[in-house]
């Protein structure tokens, strides 16, 4: 079993619909991570938590510690949101620094 | 622009030739990860440095090597280049300490697309 599991593995959306990617995880952190790659494209960094909850414009992610889980929402979803978003955490102690992934999520929004 | 710059986009090697990839960051960031990211496999850890002279192996390290002379510069050598080792590799930099720091966040490189033929 993966330390990140992502779901779904994929997702088609119509604009303007609300999306949920789930990431649940299996080690302690000190850190989780949303990332987001286009096809063909680099990686970017969404957010970064390590616990509650953080907004950033259509964007919204959540982190539950107790439960070892974290969501991403994207509200009114757009053509241009189509992605691979990519869920990785910095495990607790010494290791953090170092990121663990999931295997993302590919995210097609139809206009 | 302040970021991470990898050289070369794309390269080409044959079976047994060695070659370096640049990774570059103007960022002060202490800490420096080198990822390959193969279909299926999602993105894995090859090698990472937590500061000028450290190095540290990840995942995958085998047939890699890195260095760490200045805080800026973290080049990956494939020492004998193998047709598994055909993959897309990104470099990443991020502030090491204060995990919990609000801005403790990752850069990663446009990345470097590699055949082994």
């Amino acid at each position: 079993k993966n330390e990140v599991e992502q779901s779904p593995q994929n997702l088609t959306a119509q604009e303007g619909e609300f999306i949920t990617i789930n990431c649940s995880y299996s080690v302690g952190i000190s850190a989780l991570h949303w990332l987001q790659q286009h096809p063909g494209g680099g990686i970017v960094s969404l957010f970064m938590l390590s616990s509650g909850k953080k907004k950033h414009g259509r964007l919204i992610a959540t982190i539950n510690i107790q439960e070892k889980h974290s969501s991403l929402h994207i509200t009114a979803s757009h053509p241009r949101d189509s992605a691979v978003y990519i869920c990785a955490v910095n495990a607790g102690g010494t290791s953090y620094g170092k990121l663990t992934f999931g295997q993302g999520t590919i995210l097609t929004v139809h206009p | 622009n302040a970021g991470v710059t990898q050289t070369p986009k794309f390269q080409v090697l044959k079976t047994g030739q060695s070659m370096t990839l640049q990774c570059a960051q103007d960022m002060n960031h202490e800490y420096m990860s080198w990822y390959r990211q193969d279909p299926g496999m999602g993105l894995r850890l090859i090698h990472y440095s937590v500061g000028a002279g450290i190095t540290d192996q990840g995942e995958v390290p085998n047939g890699y090597n890195v260095s760490r002379s200045t805080t800026e510069d973290f080049p990956l050598r494939l020492l004998s280049a193998a047709p598994s080792q055909t993959s897309v590799y990104f470099c990443a930099s991020s502030y090491f300490a204060q995990p919990y720091r609000d801005n403790y966040g990752y850069t990663f490189g446009s990345g470097t697309r590699l055949t082994v033929v």
